[in-house]
């Protein structure tokens, strides 16, 4: 149990264009879902939480303009990149929990590189 | 903020333990966890400690204290297979249940 799913697992876009990344939970209900980056060689940055029904909040630093994040249902929460640059090409990854529980459970995560 | 240190890199040999240390400095401060990462792949949960003490799990040991900030995972029997990077991650709050993480540790082990 407790699987996340992440679609697609690779992508590639020209800058300028957009990009969304789905985010699925397939067996349990995801109250809260999050955002992560991560780079080259180092690790997991937290870019933003969302809650079912309601805006994401956005870690210090993290464009909300720019990542649009959309949690509609308690299994699929969206990651938008708008007007993509080469320098958000980077491994985007969800994680998942449910109300209650501590652990969170990551998608396979998505790597994006913008041309 | 918070600060999340530990080691970069570690290598060690088949059937050997390893310790791998984090340390933390942060508000709010609800639990940490570890997780395995392999290259291009999400992490996998290893452990998770919120109070003071060891959790033991098959191979793999987690110790926490929280008065001083500090955290290990030990693993023993090591294997091939344990070459990865081992993150330590800091939950803040108990609503919203963020996770902050450590840059990894980059472990090799050889035969």
């Amino acid at each position: 149990g407790a699987v996340v799913s992440q679609h697609p697992s690779w992508v590639i876009c020209k800058s300028g264009t957009s990009v969304k990344i789905e985010c699925r939970s397939l067996d349990f209900q995801a109250t809260t879902m999050f955002w992560y980056r991560q780079f080259p060689k180092q690790s997991l940055m937290l870019m933003a939480t969302s809650n079912e029904g309601s805006k994401a909040t956005y870690e210090q630093g993290v464009e909300k303009d720019k990542f649009l994040i959309n949690h509609a249902s308690l299994t699929l929460s969206t990651l938008t990149v708008t007007s993509a640059h080469p320098e958000d090409s980077s491994f985007y990854i969800c994680s998942a929990r449910t109300a209650g529980e501590s652990e969170q459970y990551f998608g396979p995560g998505t790597r994006l590189t913008v041309t | 903020g918070q600060n999340i240190d530990q080691p970069t890199e570690m290598t060690a040999t088949e059937g050997a333990i390893v310790q791998i240390n984090c340390t933390y400095q942060t508000s709010g401060f609800n639990g940490l966890f570890w997780y395995q990462q392999h290259a291009g792949e999400a992490p996998t949960f290893l452990s998770y400690n919120v109070l003071d003490g060891l959790e033991e799990k098959g191979r793999f040991s987690s110790f926490l204290s929280r008065s001083k900030g500090y955290s290990y995972l030990l693993l023993k029997e090591l294997q091939m297979k344990d070459s990865a990077s081992y993150l330590c991650a800091v939950k803040r709050g108990s609503t919203l249940g963020r996770l902050y993480f450590g840059r990894g540790t980059q472990l090799t082990v050889w035969p």
